[in-house]
């Protein structure tokens, strides 16, 4: 079945510490997003990428940082310059940037100890 | 600016009962426009969308939408809710064969009891 997966379901982040959030596709999806969710909030962009080897910021970068060695991954890392990192993250993928159906992974909800 | 507005923060039905969720947009290109459903702890589920041509769209679950231009909506609606649509539910916007992004917006959150 073609599909994205997010590992791990859940995450718990010590003070001071980098974490990374996995995402995999296999849908051969050229574009890939990362979204944070908090409560009350609708989806806001973290980083985006539409192509291998190329990644762009989106409205809330800071703190945060991404790759995008492989067409099928996309990780995202959780900085110690996040002051914020509570939230639920998602993963999403199109065809391309320019039909921009996104499917969504099942998300990580990371937390602070 | 582009926005997406959803006024209805949290929508309670009784099972049976038709339902009708509220998403009006601020878009200055063509919009294209998506609907998506969430259950707790879970990633989004694609509902419907609409690209062009027929303004009345059908969806998965038994949901449509209806384009309205002149009112900027993309109403999404149900003639008979089950306990199993609670959930929360997105409205999203983009520009067609543009580089904008798609913009959310915060969701309703549907409760439905028996």
């Amino acid at each position: 079945d073609g599909g994205i997966t997010q590992s791990p379901k859940y995450l718990f982040r010590k003070e001071g510490q980098n974490v990374t959030l996995s995402c995999e596709q296999n849908l051969n999806h050229d574009a890939m997003y990362w979204y944070r969710q908090d409560p009350g909030q609708g989806l806001r962009l973290i980083y985006y990428s539409q192509i291998v080897n190329d990644f762009q910021k989106g409205d809330i970068a800071e703190g945060y940082s991404v790759s995008r060695e492989k067409k099928e991954s996309f990780p995202l890392t959780v900085t110690s310059a996040q002051k914020n990192p509570t939230a639920f993250y998602l993963c999403a993928s199109s065809i391309d940037f320019r039909r921009e159906t996104q499917y969504f992974g099942p998300g990580t909800r990371l937390l602070v100890l | 600016a582009q926005s997406v507005t959803q006024p209805d923060i949290h929508i309670t039905v009784s099972e049976g009962a038709s339902l009708e969720l509220r998403c009006n947009y601020s878009y200055g290109a063509t919009p294209y426009l998506f609907w998506y459903v969430q259950s707790p702890g879970q990633g989004l589920q694609l509902l419907l969308k609409y690209f062009s041509g027929d303004t009345l769209v059908q969806g998965i679950k038994g949901f449509e939408a209806e384009f309205k231009r002149s009112q900027s909506s993309f109403n999404l609606r149900k003639p008979s809710v089950h306990w199993s649509d609670a959930a929360e539910y997105f409205c999203a916007v983009g520009a067609l064969y543009n580089t904008d992004k798609l913009i959310f917006g915060t969701g309703t959150r549907l409760q439905v009891f028996p």
